[in-house]
């Protein structure tokens, strides 16, 4: 089976920019989890979809938000970026929604906000 | 769970010698514990992860104990080898069972040959 896979890859925007974030979780997998990773903070939990309804929700700003498509694949946006924004953006799925269910990782996107 | 502390920051150890990385929680409804591991610029992936039925897992080098009482779950890598240093990760997950899983802040391991 094919890994997580996110795109794009790479990514620079500058500040009041928004951004769109796509990840393909693993085939028959249903749920989808987004973290920020940054060298500070470490890994932080943005939220969590399953069955495109999210499930769960982290301390960030409303800025943040995403969704879950019929076929699992998932987005998040950032709307007015801010230098702070500047991260890694993993996202991870997992074949249900249960908090014992192992995860599984894509690549990432670097967002860069200058 | 919404706090996982996780320590040390940094290990340096001899290649052949044991590491040990140890994190403590705060919600005792927390029910599961991963271990990933990411190596530069790579992503995490998990390495082994204990349930909280279990006191103990091992597979292989790698060993994970968890004591419920106390709230603290450890890592055990035994004859380490060069391409055991990276990052490692504990987290801990319990959202009214739903994923939501709170990471430690790391520890980079160095495993010098």
């Amino acid at each position: 089976k094919a890994g997580v896979t996110q795109t794009p890859r790479y990514l620079i925007k500058t500040r009041g920019q928004q951004v769109t974030l796509s990840c393909s979780p693993i085939s028959g997998h249903r749920s989808v989890s987004w973290y920020q990773q940054t060298p500070g903070q470490g890994l932080q939990f943005l939220f969590e979809y399953f069955s495109e309804t999210q499930r769960n929700k982290g301390n960030f700003p409303g800025r943040f938000s995403g969704r879950q498509f019929s076929n699992s694949r998932s987005e998040m946006n950032v709307s007015t970026l801010e230098l702070g924004d500047s991260a890694l953006y993993l996202c991870a799925s997992s074949l249900e929604d249960r908090a014992t269910e192992t995860q599984y990782f894509g690549p990432g996107t670097r967002l860069l906000v200058l | 769970g919404e706090n996982v502390e996780q320590h040390p920051s940094t290990l340096s150890v001899q290649e052949g010698d044991s590491a040990v990385i140890k994190c403590t929680y705060s919600d005792s409804a927390s029910n599961y514990f991963p271990w990933y591991k990411q190596e530069l610029g790579k992503r995490p992936q998990l390495i082994i992860d204990i349930r909280s039925n279990v006191g103990e897992k091992k597979d292989q080098r790698i060993a994970v104990t968890l004591n419920k009482t106390a709230k603290h779950f450890s890592l055990h890598i035994t004859e380490t080898q060069p391409e055991d240093s990276a990052v490692y990760f504990c987290a801990e997950t319990n959202s009214g069972g739903y994923q939501k899983v709170t990471f430690g802040t790391g520890t980079k391991l160095q495993v010098i040959p």
